[in-house]
């Protein structure tokens, strides 16, 4: 079955910009998780959202939203962009739910550029 | 100090040697992962955990929950498995991981 695709792979934004980035997960996952990787702090986590609810948040200003669709595809937003968001932006999939845990899969990711 | 720590930072290795990674954690987990990212940022989910050991091929990994660390183990390391080896740590609900800096593995042949 199909991995998670994230799209686009690559974008160039210029500083005070808005930017939208796309996650489908794998087929029958229900949770969808966002985060950031940047050389100075590493990867942090941005949010997770579960059938289309936000379950939880990572330590990020509001710039950083999100929302998920009945499909379970998910989109995150990034308002004002600063030079500072330049980074790559991974989603990982699962299929979520109360109880055991199961793995996540994740998405090759988008880099953001701002300039 | 990072709620995740891994050791050693960086690793060479020659192909065909035993390699360990080693992560720990300050409070308790509901689960915790190890992680493969290769160049090109891909990441691959290796093993989740929270308590014993799991192995797949040639990969092994251990947790010890009342000393709060892991262990990756690779037996027979080749150069493909040159790449950033990444724990985490899950926090509350599924997803909510906090990560540890990684440790940059390279394998000669």
């Amino acid at each position: 079955k199909a991995g998670v695709t994230q799209t686009p792979r690559y974008l160039i934004k210029t500083r005070g910009q808005q930017v939208t980035l796309s996650c489908s997960p794998i087929s029958g996952h229900r949770s969808v998780s966002w985060y950031q990787q940047t050389p100075g702090q590493g990867l942090q986590f941005l949010f997770e959202y579960f059938s289309e609810t936000q379950r939880n948040k990572g330590n990020f200003p509001g710039r950083f939203s999100g929302r998920q669709f009945s499909n379970s595809r998910s989109e995150m937003n990034v308002s004002t962009l600063e030079l500072g968001d330049s980074a790559l932006y991974l989603c990982a999939s699962s299929l979520g739910g109360q109880g055991a845990r199961t793995e996540a899969f994740f998405g090759q990711g988008t880099r953001l550029t701002v300039v | 100090k990072n709620e995740v720590e891994q050791s050693p930072q960086n690793l060479t290795a020659q192909e065909g040697e035993f390699i360990t990674i080693n992560c720990s954690y300050s409070v308790g987990i509901s689960a915790l992962h190890w992680l493969q990212q290769h160049p090109g940022g891909g990441i691959v989910s290796l093993f989740m955990l929270s308590s014993g050991k799991k192995k797949h091929g040639r990969l092994i990994a251990t947790i010890n929950i009342q000393e709060k660390h892991s262990s990756l183990h690779i037996t027979a390391s080749h150069p493909r498995d040159s790449a950033v080896y990444i724990c985490a740590r899950e926090r509350g609900s599924q997803g909510n991981l906090i990560f540890g800096k990684g440790t940059k593995l390279s394998v000669k042949p």
